[in-house]
């Protein structure tokens, strides 16, 4: 059965540095997403990318932010320099319908 | 705003037990409502969902009924296995426009042999 990968499973990084994040959507989705669960809380929507460009993006998807699409199969989320406060699981998702399919996560620990 | 609030865990039963967790909804319009599981080092995957009033999802012997009237999705199943225990979300897809599920809080469910 189709899947989304997402690696690497445990990104750990020091405050400032940057961090890319990476998702393989499965291959016929054409919606792709971002959330993140800070431990303890819920999941929460980062962002939805359709046709090479963000579609939707929430209060907390700030300029710290970004998602790319480099080629025909990947979907990046950067954070550009991360905080104590960024650590979270990550999870990106894609659809075709209105039913998301979702990674197993990228647990991300900022020191 | 749309907002979902689901019963808080951790919920512990013995195996061939009896399984509720509640979860209502705030949102405008008509939503449609999801239950999605995360089971140890796995991703949310989709059990079951609703997407019109009085409709109900069911998968793997779980159950849930779109209750308008109460603006709940209740998860229910009748006789729990060990396998079962994981994590359960309550999300809701606002279909005005929005694409982003807006998820609870998650149920951890641990059962017992």
């Amino acid at each position: 059965e189709p899947e989304v990968t997402q690696t690497p499973s445990h990104q750990v990084t020091q405050m400032g540095q940057e961090v890319i994040l990476r998702c393989v959507p499965i291959s016929n989705h054409l919606y792709f997403y971002w959330y993140r669960q800070i431990l303890g809380q819920k999941v929460e929507f980062l962002v939805s990318f359709y046709n090479n460009e963000i579609s939707e993006k929430s209060e907390i998807f700030d300029d710290q932010f970004s998602v790319e699409r480099p080629d025909g199969s990947n979907f990046t989320l950067k954070i550009r320099s991360t905080k104590l406060e960024d650590s979270a699981m990550y999870f990106c998702a894609s659809s075709e319908t209105n039913i998301q399919y979702f990674g197993a996560g990228t647990r991300l620990s900022v020191l | 705003g749309n907002s979902v609030t689901q019963m808080e865990g951790p919920v512990t039963l013995s195996e061939e037990a009896f399984l509720t967790i509640n979860c209502t909804y705030t949102a405008t319009g008509y939503p449609s409502l999801f239950w999605y599981v995360q089971y140890p080092g796995e991703g949310l995957q989709l059990l079951l969902k609703a997407t019109k009033a009085d409709d109900k999802g069911s998968n793997k012997g779980f159950e849930a009924t779109y209750r308008k009237e109460t603006t709940s999705f209740h998860l229910e199943k009748g006789s729990v296995q060990v396998s079962d225990s994981a994590v359960y979300f309550c999300a809701l897809h606002w279909q005005g426009g929005s694409e982003k599920l807006v998820f609870g809080k998650g149920t951890k469910l641990t059962v017992n042999p």
